[in-house]
């Protein structure tokens, strides 16, 4: 059975800290890899998608990296603002698969104090 | 706005009834995906369709039932309904590309009681 796992379950830091959280999926047969925002009350917002080992992006504050030889992403926040407070979610797809069977993780819920 | 709209927002049923959840996908996309999420579980990946036909199967139970019509719309059909089936059920499109990201609707909120 293919298990992603989130780290950690939540998290409260203050207003201008920086942040980050792990994303561990399966390092064989590696597809793809998401990493969404979903905002109370609201739906999921795809913030990435990572194919590439190694591979980098970068959407304002927010970063992602990718390490598919071992199987984790980090997600990254600069200088967190109250808005920033939503759970974020990864979710991995692995080769053959269709964008169907992407697998999500339980999410890591952030909050951040003003 | 991600442009997938879902019908109703809200649901209240009973045990037994049967209900029907609609997903309109956003322009251009032609794979739909439902998604079931309870208490303190992950997104749960029950069906896609792709243009009109069935492209993938999750845990999706034998009471429920999903189709795609021409015009590309969706429906989720949950029927003998258990307390159990109470959850936030959500509809996703995409283009379905390797690198293309699901576009998520607001989703349903069901309770059984």
């Amino acid at each position: 059975i293919l298990n992603v796992e989130q780290s950690p379950q939540s998290l409260h830091v203050q207003e201008g800290d920086s942040t980050n959280f792990t994303c561990s999926f399966p390092s064989s047969n590696f597809y793809a890899l998401h990493w969404y925002r979903w905002e109370t009350a609201k739906s999921p917002e795809a913030l990435f998608v990572m194919t590439l080992n190694g591979d980098e992006k970068k959407k304002g504050r927010i970063s992602a990296t990718l390490n598919t030889k071992e199987g984790y992403s980090y997600l990254y926040i600069k200088g967190s603002q109250p808005e920033d407070s939503a759970t974020y979610l990864c979710a991995f797809l692995n080769y053959g698969g269709s964008q169907g069977n992407l697998i999500f993780g339980k999410g890591t819920k952030l909050s951040v104090k003003p | 706005d991600s442009g997938v709209t879902q019908t109703p927002k809200h649901l209240i049923t009973a045990t037994g009834q049967r209900v029907t959840l609609r997903c309109s996908p956003r322009s251009g996309d032609l794979s739909v995906y439902w998604y079931q999420q309870s208490l303190d579980q992950g997104l749960q990946f029950l069906i896609q369709y792709y243009n009109g036909e069935e492209r993938a199967k999750g845990n999706i139970l034998e009471r429920f039932s999903a189709q795609q019509f021409p015009d590309l719309h969706s429906e989720l059909n949950l029927s003998s309904l258990e307390l159990g089936d109470s959850a936030l059920y959500f509809c996703a499109s995409s283009v379905e590309r390797s690198n293309s990201p699901l576009h998520f609707g607001n989703g349903t909120r069901l309770t059984v009681t």
